[in-house]
């Protein structure tokens, strides 16, 4: 079974406009963090934000918030007020156990987004 | 203060060959994982260093084998090479046990194998 769902191949925003990305997870590990990072065409895997499973709040990075829903296992990534330069792969990603475990980021199939001028 | 650095950026092999990607993880760091990542997917695990031993691996064959030296970097080796290792080779390091969000990544080796 996908550990990692994104149903989105691609998405397109208009400029400064909101847009959500999606992401469900899979797992059996009461202890994850999920992680959502950023591709561009250069290839190298931008960190964006990051959840923990016991984190009480949604986390918030700039432009950037996840809306994290445990009891539906989504993880959803919320750019707000787009920018050209945000167009590109957008990887959502888990790591089960805890954060000293150190284990491998389990990754998503990727959503490309496009911001349109 | 350096990211995590690989090389060559690009490579291109010929099928049967064997290929060895290097990465210099991010100041402070000293473990180090390694990723393949096909065109239009995600990337794979393939196995992750820590005090120079492996310590996890994915769903890789033998034919993918790595190191790690004292100084923390890695090198990624594959032999017999096929058509279907052709892929983005990313290279992520994080701090010991904080893996928290620790997980910096390099630009990849891009692989093609002819």
């Amino acid at each position: 079974a996908q550990k990692i769902t994104q149903t989105q191949p691609g998405m397109f925003v208009q400029e400064k406009e909101a847009v959500t990305l999606d992401c469900t997870y899979d797992t059996s590990d009461p202890s994850y963090g999920l992680f959502w990072y950023k591709q561009p065409s250069s290839g190298e895997m931008i960190f964006l934000i990051y959840q923990g499973s016991y984190d009480q709040q949604n986390a918030t990075e700039g432009r950037y918030s996840l809306n994290f829903q445990k009891a539906r296992k989504s993880a959803n990534l919320v750019i707000s007020a787009s920018q050209l330069g945000d167009s590109a792969m957008y990887f959502c990603a888990m790591r089960e156990g805890l954060p000293g475990s150190a284990r491998q980021l389990t990754f998503g199939s990727g959503t490309q987004l496009t911001v349109l001028p | 203060d350096a990211g995590v650095t690989q090389s060559p950026t690009h490579l291109i092999k010929t099928r049967g060959q064997q290929v060895t990607l290097r990465c210099s993880p991010k100041s402070g760091h000293d473990t180090v994982s390694w990723y393949q990542q096909a065109l239009g997917q995600g990337p794979q695990f393939i196995f992750q260093y820590y005090e120079e031993e492996e310590r996890q691996r994915g769903n890789f064959p033998d034919r993918f084998s790595g190191h790690q030296f004292p100084n923390y970097s890695s090198e990624l080796n594959v032999n017999a090479l096929l058509l279907g290792d052709s892929a983005l080779y990313l290279c992520a390091s994080l701090r010991g046990r904080e893996g928290n969000y620790g997980y910096t990544f390099g630009s990849g080796t891009r692989l093609t194998v002819v």
